[in-house]
């Protein structure tokens, strides 16, 4: 089955700064990667996804980017916010019209210092 | 859309016990997960339904679990009898097959035996 790992576990920056995570997979197949944001006490919220037909997607200042052939996807804040502090899942998925099933990462606990 | 909608919130029960956790699906979604997350083991797949049929429950812990899907806006995840190592919070998910409107968790329900 697929495997997602995901680095780093815990990612400090400073409010303003840029923050990087990254994920890699182990099922070519996969074509589908959502980004997941929970916060405390709440349930993961979609933040953005991207297919693997499409090597870059942005959406104010969340960006992610794919590469098919190294098989990792990165998710990028710019200018972070307090706000922006929660733990990220990456996901991967095999779309294929029934019963798709995601399998998480480990998560990033993001903190964004003031 | 309400979302997807989860019950109870909390559950506080004794070793034992029964517990009964409900989910209502968006409506229009057609597969139906559920998941369960611990700071141990991250985020689970204990088993997901497409168009109310269980595909893989690979993922329930032992027999003592069991999921049902009635129908298309309804589920139930059961645990018994319950034991302190089921303290977790569950969460329920439901998506499109083709996964064009994304996955959408519930809030949880934090379950504590004791």
């Amino acid at each position: 089955g697929e495997n997602v790992e995901q680095h780093p576990s815990t990612l400090s920056v400073q409010e303003g700064d840029s923050a990087v995570i990254k994920c890699t997979y182990s099922d070519s197949a996969s074509n589908y990667f959502p980004w997941y944001k929970q916060e405390l006490g709440k349930g993961p919220q979609l933040i953005i996804d991207i297919r693997s037909n499409v090597g870059e997607k942005k959406d104010q200042r969340i960006a992610v980017t794919l590469n098919k052939t190294a098989k990792h996807f990165s998710l990028h804040i710019t200018e972070t916010q307090p706000e922006d502090s929660a733990v990220y899942f990456c996901a991967a998925v095999i779309l294929t019209g029934g019963g798709n099933k995601l399998t998480f990462g480990t998560g990033t606990q993001l903190k964004v210092e003031l | 859309d309400a979302g997807v909608i989860q019950s109870p919130r909390h559950e506080v029960t004794e070793m034992g016990q029964e517990v009964t956790l409900r989910c209502k699906p968006i409506s229009g979604h057609n597969s139906l997960f559920w998941y369960r997350q611990t700071m141990m083991r991250g985020l689970e797949l204990l088993i997901y339904f497409n168009n109310n049929v269980p595909i893989d429950d690979s993922g329930m812990p032992e027999d003592r679990f069991s999921a049902k899907m009635p129908n298309a806006s309804f589920s139930t995840l059961k645990i018994q009898p319950s034991e302190p190592r089921d303290s977790a919070v569950y969460f329920c998910a439901s998506s499109s097959g083709d996964g064009l409107y994304g996955y959408t968790f519930g809030s949880g329900t934090r379950l504590t035996v004791v």
